[in-house]
């Protein structure tokens, strides 16, 4: 089946400019992660999503950040006034989020985003 | 101090040869530890997992967890070019695994 998709896969905005990056998780999965993996550096967590609750957001930097999750499926990061630090690759991950153990995360190929 | 150290390399090895990826760790209460290979330019894809301590064998590749020394392996036997690429570790102290922390990764070069 198919996988988890994002897009725009690369992304180029203007200092101070807003940018909203989509994920579609693999059907059926209840649970959504984004993260943030900036060069030579491990993935960051940012998000998670259980359905459309985040009930861990510990990991977003500043309030420019803020994501949201619709109907259990597509979720959006947005980043407003973005600022020449938030240039990365943001990596969205889905998992089945059923009792079966470890909750093995798939993921995406990843928007690249470009600060100027 | 990172909870979880990887040496980032560059790591160039020729085809055939054995590979040995590391990293250490700092929480004690990891009980996940898992490998992540990632290909450029795509999403890291999850290679093998082990749940606490002890080995385990897939193919080629076989993950080693040291609980005593917070010290994890990753070992590939006769490495082929196919297997260039990013290799993260990524760790969890909760029942589900959904909390990773992640190694920074070491870039690994297969040379035919």
């Amino acid at each position: 089946g198919a996988g988890v998709s994002q897009s725009p896969s690369n992304k180029v905005t203007e200092k101070g400019k807003d940018v909203e990056l989509r994920c579609d998780p693999i059907s059926g999965h209840t649970a959504l992660y984004w993260y943030r993996q900036s060069l030579g550096q491990g993935l960051e967590f940012l998000i998670y999503f259980q359905g459309n609750s985040a009930p861990d957001k510990s990991g977003l930097p500043s309030d420019r950040f803020s994501a949201e999750r619709t109907g259990g499926s597509v979720s959006t990061l947005t980043i407003q006034r973005t600022q020449q630090e938030d240039s990365a690759v943001y990596l969205c991950a889905s998992s089945p989020g059923l009792a079966s153990l470890p909750d093995t995360q798939y993921f995406g190929p990843g928007t690249r985003l470009t600060v100027l | 101090q990172k909870e979880v150290e990887q040496d980032p390399g560059p790591l160039s090895v020729p085809e055939g040869a054995i590979v040995s990826l590391n990293c250490t760790y700092s929480n004690s209460a990891f009980q996940y530890f898992m490998w992540y290979r990632q290909y450029s330019r795509k999403g890291p894809e999850l290679l093998m997992y082990t749940y606490s301590s002890g080995n385990k064998e897939d193919g080629r590749f076989t993950a080693q967890v040291d609980k005593s020394s917070k010290y994890i392996s990753l070992f590939i036997r006769d490495s082929q070019p196919s297997d260039s690429a990013t290799y993260l570790c990524a760790m969890s102290a909760d029942g589900s695994a959904r909390q990773l922390t992640f190694g920074s990764g070491t870039q690994l070069t297969v040379l035919p």
